[in-house]
């Protein structure tokens, strides 16, 4: 399996573009997490799907934050419009979702986001 | 101006030495803990797991130590190799929810 797939792995881009950022989970997966990482506040949990369902979005930071997982192969994180303080690298990772109610995370490689 | 980021505590050791990690974990009503490797450029990978009804559990190097009475969580990695040069993540999960909280993370660094 390729593991989990994100694109871009860059992106630059200027205060008011709108950006969306891409994820491909690993095949067979039920859970997909998007995360945020940043020298301030470390890495934080943005929402979450099970079954393309969000479950908990409430990382969110803001309305100009949108996800979207049309359908289990492919998710989208939006922003819109895009402000310098979102720059970060995002994260998307992938569980299989186990019995026992948590099961490991794949991390995909991440883009970083450059806002200016 | 410049951020002012996270402080992230640094580990320094010999290569071939062991190294010990620490992690100090919040809510004790976590009962299922793993530690993440992630080196620079890449995300997060799975190194160990361990869930409350254990206090110690190995790996190939790695032994992860787990004790709920001072919710604290600790990574051992034996003969270190500069291949171990990495940030560490120790995170935290209650069993039935999907959610895990990472901490900020330690910083090794191996010196050949």
């Amino acid at each position: 399996d390729a593991g989990v797939i994100q694109s871009p792995r860059h992106e630059v881009t200027e205060m008011g573009q709108e950006v969306t950022l891409r994820c491909k989970p690993i095949s067979g997966h039920d859970y997909l997490f998007w995360y945020r990482q940043t020298m301030m506040r470390g890495l934080e949990l943005l929402i979450y799907f099970n079954n393309n369902v969000p479950i908990d979005d409430s990382g969110m930071p803001e309305d100009r934050f949108s996800a979207k997982m049309p359908n289990a192969s492919f998710s989208t994180l939006k922003i819109q419009p895009s402000e310098p303080r979102d720059s970060a690298v995002y994260f998307c990772a992938s569980s299989l979702g186990g019995q026992s109610g948590t099961d490991t995370q794949y991390f995909g490689p991440g883009t970083r986001l450059t806002v200016l | 101006g410049e951020n002012v980021g996270l402080h992230l505590p640094t580990l320094s050791v010999q290569e071939g030495d062991n190294s010990i990690i620490n992690c100090a974990y919040s809510n004790s009503a976590s009962d299922y803990f793993i530690w993440y490797k992630q080196e620079s450029g890449k995300g997060p990978q799975f190194i160990i797991d361990i869930r409350s009804n254990m206090d110690k559990r190995q790996g190939q190097r790695v032994t992860v130590l787990l004790n709920k009475t001072v919710k604290h969580l600790s990574l051992q990695i034996a003969a270190t190799q500069p291949g171990d040069s990495a940030v560490y993540f120790c995170a935290e999960n209650i069993r039935g929810y999907q959610k895990v909280t990472f901490g900020i993370g330690t910083k090794l660094q191996v010196i050949p």
